[in-house]
């Protein structure tokens, strides 16, 4: 069964660097998401991709962040200047579009800023 | 702010029993409505969908909707020790929107 796929699994950076998470969405979808969860709170939205531009965004993804699907298959996540409250899962999520909403979560990727 | 709103639990139902997960919502424009289950570390696993009014069953789940009064609910029937996890409600933002506003989960304990 086709699967979003994200690594690494586990990233550690110190405050100030940049990181890059990247994710393998699932091959036949149109729609990209990227959300985080910090330890003990819910999921947050960050921000939807769509068409090979951004489609949506919540007030999280501010210029610190960034996206891209710099080919067919991946799509990434760069979070520039790293702060400790970047500390988090982060998920990448994936759906087909053309009147199909459901979306697939890819295993995530946990974000340790130290 | 746009809400979702669950109760946080714990839940516990005993083994064979209904366990029965509740959420508000606060977006009138909402149209999508779902139900992930997250065990813990792990990502969201999208369970069930439901867009209209009514109830909308697969196999143990049943979702149901009600969007005069702003309610998603999710039934487990047959309810299993494996079904120990927290569950997601998740919304769709605003009437055309696919980003997914998430509550906080609501934590069900099946016991043997």
């Amino acid at each position: 069964e086709p699967e979003v796929t994200q690594t690494p699994s586990h990233q550690v950076t110190q405050m100030g660097q940049e990181v890059i998470l990247r994710c393998v969405p699932i091959s036949n979808h149109l729609y990209f998401y990227w959300y985080r969860q910090i330890l003990g709170q819910k999921v947050e939205f960050l921000v939807s991709f769509y068409n090979n531009e951004i489609s949506e965004k919540s007030e999280i993804f501010d210029d610190q962040f960034s996206v891209e699907r710099p080919d067919g298959s991946n799509f990434t996540l760069k979070i520039r200047s790293t702060k400790l409250e970047d500390s988090a899962m982060y998920f990448c999520a994936s759906s087909e579009g053309m009147g199909s909403y459901e979306q697939y979560f890819g295993p995530g990727t946990r974000l340790t800023v130290t | 702010q746009k809400e979702v709103e669950q109760n946080s639990g714990p839940l516990s139902v005993p083994e064979g029993a209904i366990a029965s997960l509740n959420c508000t919502y606060s977006d009138r424009g909402s149209q999508s409505f779902f139900w992930y289950r997250q065990y813990s570390g792990k990502s969201p696993e999208l369970i069930m969908s439901i867009y209209s009014n009514g109830d909308k069953e697969d196999g143990r789940f049943t979702a149901q909707l009600n969007k005069a009064s702003q309610y998603v609910s999710l039934l487990i029937r047959d309810s299993q020790p494996s079904d120990s996890a927290t569950y997601l409600c998740a919304v769709n933002m605003g009437n055309s929107g696919y980003a997914l506003n998430f509550g906080k989960g609501t934590s069900l304990l099946v016991t043997p």
